[in-house]
């Protein structure tokens, strides 16, 4: 089954600093896809970043980029020079591709909280 | 606006009445999605819609809550006799067949008393 570990609560950066987000997965499906999301207080997810199981090179987006460790199962995101408004709620999810089109659906990690901090 | 919308953004009902919920997907998306997001969690995936055939059905979507996509734009999302555990943000979220990436609508925000 499919799973999507993110352990850390709640995080603080100072401005102008870099900031990595953890998440680790399961998933014995050969293919797949890895997602980031943000989510601000107002409630609506934003999507950020998308890594391919086979993706040779990591996902870079603006400030964003994922860290993909495939062997270790992980997806961390990295955040560039954090700015205020990147205050939210970060969720990484996965979805499953499978051999033969697998799932839509996509799987989400409990999420953690960033605070960027002045 | 061309994003994905919901209506109503909040809802507050008592306990054993029915609600529904609305969709509006993205212009020319023929995929839609719900999911609910309760308190501390991830959304969670309920169900999916390819134009007007809903295709995938999570176990979460029990015989009270029913979605419908009739003319493959809109989609509604009905709770009958809701139950206080219905209390929980409803996501929706839509995207196109050859698209990996699903847009999130601003969710409605359902608390039944």
């Amino acid at each position: 089954a499919q799973k999507i570990t993110q352990t850390q609560p709640g995080m603080f950066v100072q401005e102008k600093e870099a900031v990595t987000l953890d998440c680790t997965y399961d998933t014995s499906d050969p293919s797949y896809g890895l997602f980031w999301y943000k989510q601000p207080s107002s409630g609506e997810m934003i999507f950020l970043i998308y890594q391919g199981s086979y993706d040779q090179q990591n996902a870079t987006e603006g400030r964003y980029s994922l860290n993909f460790q495939k062997a270790r199962k992980s997806a961390n995101l990295v955040i560039s020079a954090s700015q205020l408004g990147d205050s939210a709620m970060y969720f990484c999810a996965m979805r499953e591709m499978g051999t033969q089109g697998g799932s839509e659906k996509l799987v989400f990690g409990k999420g953690m909280k960033l605070t960027v901090n002045p | 606006d061309t994003g994905v919308s919901q209506d109503p953004r909040h809802k507050i009902t008592k306990r054993g009445q029915n609600v529904t919920f609305r969709c509006d997907p993205i212009s020319e998306h023929n995929r839609l999605y719900w999911y609910r997001q309760t308190l501390g969690q991830g959304p969670e995936f309920l169900t999916y819609f390819q134009n007007e055939a809903q295709l995938e059905k999570s176990r979460l979507l029990s015989d009270r809550f029913s979605a419908e996509r009739p003319k493959g734009s809109f989609s509604t999302l009905e709770i009958q006799r809701t139950e206080q555990g219905d209390s929980a943000m409803y996501l929706c979220a839509s995207s196109l067949v050859v698209s990996l990436v699903q847009f999130f609508g601003p969710g409605t925000r359902l608390t039944v008393l």
